[in-house]
């Protein structure tokens, strides 16, 4: 099955700088990268994904880059703010249903 | 936008008695959904996957005669946690894909307590 991994898992950051998370996969025949955003005590929100056609994509502050070659993807968020601060989850989902999550990252924005 | 709606929020309960988790998917309808479980501090684990009118598929390792799973419409998925104990405690989330989008929509999450 699909295995994902996500780096780092903790990350502070400046208001106003930049925050990337990274993450890896294991099967190259994943099709769908979606990046979600949890705060505590709720569901996880979907903030940006990506095809495995498509080598980037940007919505406002956030961007997401996907490397096949390398099974690699990013999410990349300018301008940080402190409503930022949460945990965030890469996944990858492999043929049509299964979404396999990475372990999370806890970012944390200090104003 | 697509919403599914997770209830209840928290519940806490007795060691061996049985706790119903329901999801409904508000403006669509669901043909899958899926139920996952997580840990504090770690991340979403799939438990299984339901499919309206036929029974779930479990992932490997997750007991269905304990966590069962009923998916009778297409708006409706409950998760049933029988004789639960206290490491059953966790934070359960539902999720449903919304059509033909490539997106996952999450309920809020249902925090459990076993006492």
């Amino acid at each position: 099955g699909e295995n994902v991994e996500q780096h780092p898992s903790t990350l502070s950051v400046q208001e106003g700088d930049s925050a990337v998370i990274k993450c890896t996969y294991s099967d190259s025949a994943s099709n769908y990268f979606p990046w979600y955003k949890q705060e505590l005590g709720k569901g996880p929100q979907l903030i940006i994904d990506i095809r495995s056609n498509v080598g980037e994509k940007k919505d406002q502050r956030i961007a997401v880059t996907l490397n096949k070659t390398a099974k690699h993807f990013s999410l990349h968020i300018t301008e940080t703010q402190p409503e930022d601060s949460a945990v965030y989850f890469c996944a990858a989902r492999l043929g049509y249903q299964k979404v396999t999550f990475g372990t999370g990252t806890k970012l944390q924005v200090i104003p | 936008g697509a919403v599914v709606s997770q209830h209840p929020s928290w519940v806490i309960c007795k060691s061996g008695t049985s706790v119903k988790i329901e999801c409904r998917s508000l403006d669509f309808q669901a043909t899958t959904m899926f139920w996952y479980r997580q840990f504090p501090k770690q991340s979403l684990m799939l438990m299984a996957t339901s499919n309206e009118g036929s029974k779930a598929t479990y992932e490997q390792g997750v007991e269905k005669d304990k966590f069962l799973i009923n998916h009778a419409s297409l708006t409706l998925s409950t998760l049933t946690v029988t004789s639960a104990h206290p490491e059953d405690s966790s934070f359960y989330i539902c999720s449903a894909r919304v059509g033909s989008l490539d997106g996952y929509t999450f309920g809020s999450g249902t925090r459990l307590t076993v006492v």
